[in-house]
């Protein structure tokens, strides 16, 4: 049984650098989230996929950060010029989504990566 | 937006039923309730998942009255393997943005 995987699950940055993340889903789940979680905090939404196509994206989400979903498989995170607010677990899940909205799915979360911003 | 409100912990002793209830007023029509539990360094696992009155699966209830201003997880008989987060997850319809909440965190002792 293949679960949600992330890669890498610690990474350790200087503040100024540049990080990718990489998430698969479970095969054949259509929408993929991308979510961050801070120490005693519940995890905060970033962004969303439906198959390759980015359909929202989280208000509180800095320019800094960017997400693709190539092909509507594995999907990438990066954060550019990290900043030591940075650091948290950066949580990714997928769902096999129907025709209503993403609320209604049964969400299956990795392991998380964390970050580390020095 | 709706955002959710939930104890911050809560402590039961092993074989005790545990009811975890979550605040979320500004409900919307199509919004789901769903609950998820979090063990350390890893990501939340889905419970159970409602939209009024009762649902029951193999590990909890769900209770949610008729104002669907609340909800209250129900899980019978903790276990010491119950110890974990909790959260309660309001979603919209379409394609919002989902809320969890800061989570109830459960001690269950020997």
């Amino acid at each position: 049984d293949t679960g949600v995987s992330q890669d890498p699950r610690h990474k350790i940055t200087k503040r100024g650098q540049n990080v990718t993340f990489r998430c698969d889903p479970i095969s054949e789940h259509n929408r993929l989230y991308w979510y961050r979680q801070t120490l005693g905090q519940g995890p905060e939404f970033l962004t969303y996929f439906q198959n390759e196509a980015q359909l929202e994206k989280s208000r509180l989400l800095s320019d800094r950060f960017s997400a693709e979903r190539p092909k509507g498989s594995f999907s990438t995170l990066e954060i550019q010029r990290t900043e030591q607010g940075d650091s948290a677990m950066y949580l990714c899940a997928s769902s096999l989504g129907g025709t209503s909205g993403p609320s209604t799915d049964t969400q299956y979360f990795g392991p998380g990566t964390r970050l580390t911003v020095l | 937006l709706a955002k959710t409100t939930q104890p911050i912990s809560m402590d039961s002793y092993e074989g005790q039923e545990v009811n975890i209830t979550c605040s979320h007023n500004n409900i919307a029509t199509n919004d789901y309730i769903t609950w998820y539990q979090q063990f350390p360094s890893q990501g939340p696992r889905f419970i159970i998942q409602g939209y009024k009155t009762k649902v029951t699966n193999e590990v909890a209830s769900l209770f949610i009255p008729a104002d669907r201003k609340s909800s209250t997880l129900s899980l019978p008989r903790v276990s010491l393997s119950d110890t974990a987060v909790y959260y309660c997850l309001v979603g919209g319809s379409g394609y919002s943005t989902l809320t969890f909440g800061k989570g109830t965190m459960l001690l269950v002792s020997p």
